[in-house]
């Protein structure tokens, strides 16, 4: 079975840009989680996505936003664009997003904001 | 809200030490309780879990025991060998969430030969 892919990999914006990432989930899996790793803040939840729905949404703001559709792959999105967005973009999937059901990652999005 | 503390690195330690990376939590009720494993380059890896008290996650050697008690969740490992070498980060999926997992700061973990 392939694992989460994310593309694209590797990404370089500019100040006020906005830039969409994509992730596709596991065959089968329903919920896709985003995160957001910096070495200072280290990681932080972004949001989760079921059967197409935000369920949990993390502290950021509303410049950060995403979407899944109805295959599960999901996108997210980030507007005008801070130096401070610079970051290693996870994405995670599971089977039906319940606690303490294993997540599995990907390999991340490196975005680089200059 | 929920949190995870784990202890600061980097932690440098010679092939064959024995390994005790520290993690508590602050949460309500009972949340499953996880180490991830991220080597360099590469995203993350679940390692072990555990989702109720008492209970020991294992995995390559590595184990974890659910502490209700102390609220702790200590990573542990007899033997360490440099491909051991990773960040190491324990995490939690509280109560009234779904997938929201709450991560700790990271343990940078260097074994040398």
């Amino acid at each position: 079975k392939a694992g989460v892919t994310q593309t694209p990999r590797y990404l370089i914006k500019t100040r006020g840009q906005q830039v969409t990432l994509s992730c596709s989930p596991i065959s089968g899996h329903r919920s896709v989680s985003w995160y957001q790793q910096t070495p200072g803040q280290g990681l932080q939840f972004l949001f989760e996505y079921f059967s197409e729905t935000q369920r949990n949404k993390g502290n950021f703001p509303g410049r950060f936003s995403g979407r899944q559709f109805s295959n599960s792959r999901s996108e997210m999105n980030v507007s005008t664009l801070e130096l401070g967005d610079s970051a290693l973009y996870l994405c995670a999937s599971s089977l039906a997003g319940d606690r303490g059901v294993r997540q599995y990652f990907g390999p991340g999005t490196r975005l680089t904001v200059l | 809200g929920d949190s995870v503390t784990q202890m600061e690195g980097p932690v440098t330690l010679s092939e064959e030490a024995f390994l005790t990376i520290n993690c508590t939590y602050t949460a309500t009720g009972y949340p499953s309780l996880f180490w991830y494993v991220q080597y360099p380059g590469e995203g993350l890896q679940l390692l072990l879990k555990a989702t109720k008290a008492d209970d020991k996650g294992s995995n390559k050697g590595f184990e974890a025991t659910y502490r209700k008690e102390t609220t702790s969740f200590h990573l542990e490992k007899g033997s360490v060998q440099v491909s051991d070498s990773a960040v190491y980060f324990c995490a939690l999926s509280g109560q009234g969430g779904y997938q929201k997992v709450t991560f700790g700061t990271g343990t940078k973990l260097q074994v040398i030969p």
